[in-house]
């Protein structure tokens, strides 16, 4: 499957302040997915990225797809603590298959 | 709103032991994942099936098989568990490529 780097793998932050996680990859992309696990939690989709250079925006949550689709950004601005869990990032592999990164575990103290 | 449901949440099960973890999704959908999740090292994909009685091989399908009689389940099987297999196991469904949709898991202990 496709082989991506996700950094960090842990962060803890202060309510209130920013996060970002970053997905890299060594081959083009030809899209990208992002998902969210909350603590004792499944996976759940957040957003699919799929134009060079898309930004997208979920109120908080902004997600960034570079130019040579090679890379991937989620940024959280001012964290609460509902943003607790492990954010992935899942590059399309090969058929219909999705080979996620290892994820970023992010943690929010009040 | 689709639903996958794997029919444990907890199974302890004995080295040697023949053990199948059993996965449903009411959609309809094609295609069918089996996923483990470990520590540190995210998720991992075994197998993956894209159609009835079809199945492929993902990134760690070594120590399991995999059964799809009928479109909305997709079984996994351990031939022979072993305590290295001890894992949270994850099921997912998805149409082409739609979202993933993940079951709650079934957090498998082999001793």
């Amino acid at each position: 499957g496709q082989q991506v780097m996700q950094i960090p793998q842990y962060q803890h932050v202060q309510e209130g302040e920013d996060f970002t996680t970053y997905c890299n990859s060594s081959t083009t992309l030809s899209n990208i997915q992002w998902y969210k696990q909350r603590p004792g939690g499944h996976p759940v989709f957040l957003i699919q990225l799929v134009k060079s250079g898309e930004v997208k925006k979920q109120k908080r949550l902004t997600f960034q797809f570079g130019e040579a689709k090679k890379n991937s950004s989620l940024h959280i601005t001012a964290t609460q603590t509902t943003d607790v869990g492990t954010y992935f990032c899942a590059p399309r592999g090969g058929y219909s298959t999705l080979t996620f990164g290892k994820g970023t575990m992010l943690l929010v103290s009040p | 709103d689709v639903k996958v449901t794997q029919s444990s949440r907890y199974l302890v099960k004995r080295t040697g032991e023949k053990v199948f973890l059993e996965c449903v999704q009411d959609m309809d959908h094609e295609n069918m994942f089996w996923y483990r999740q470990d520590p540190g090292l995210g998720l991992r994909l075994i197998y993956f099936s894209y159609d009835v009685k079809m199945k492929e091989k993902g990134d760690i399908p070594e120590g399991y098989s995999v059964s799809r009689e009928k479109k909305e389940r997709f079984s996994l099987i351990l031939e022979s568990a072993s305590t290295n297999q001890t894992s949270m196991y994850l099921c997912a469904s998805r149409e082409g490529n739609s979202p993933l949709h993940f079951g709650n898991g079934t957090r498998l202990t082999v001793t």
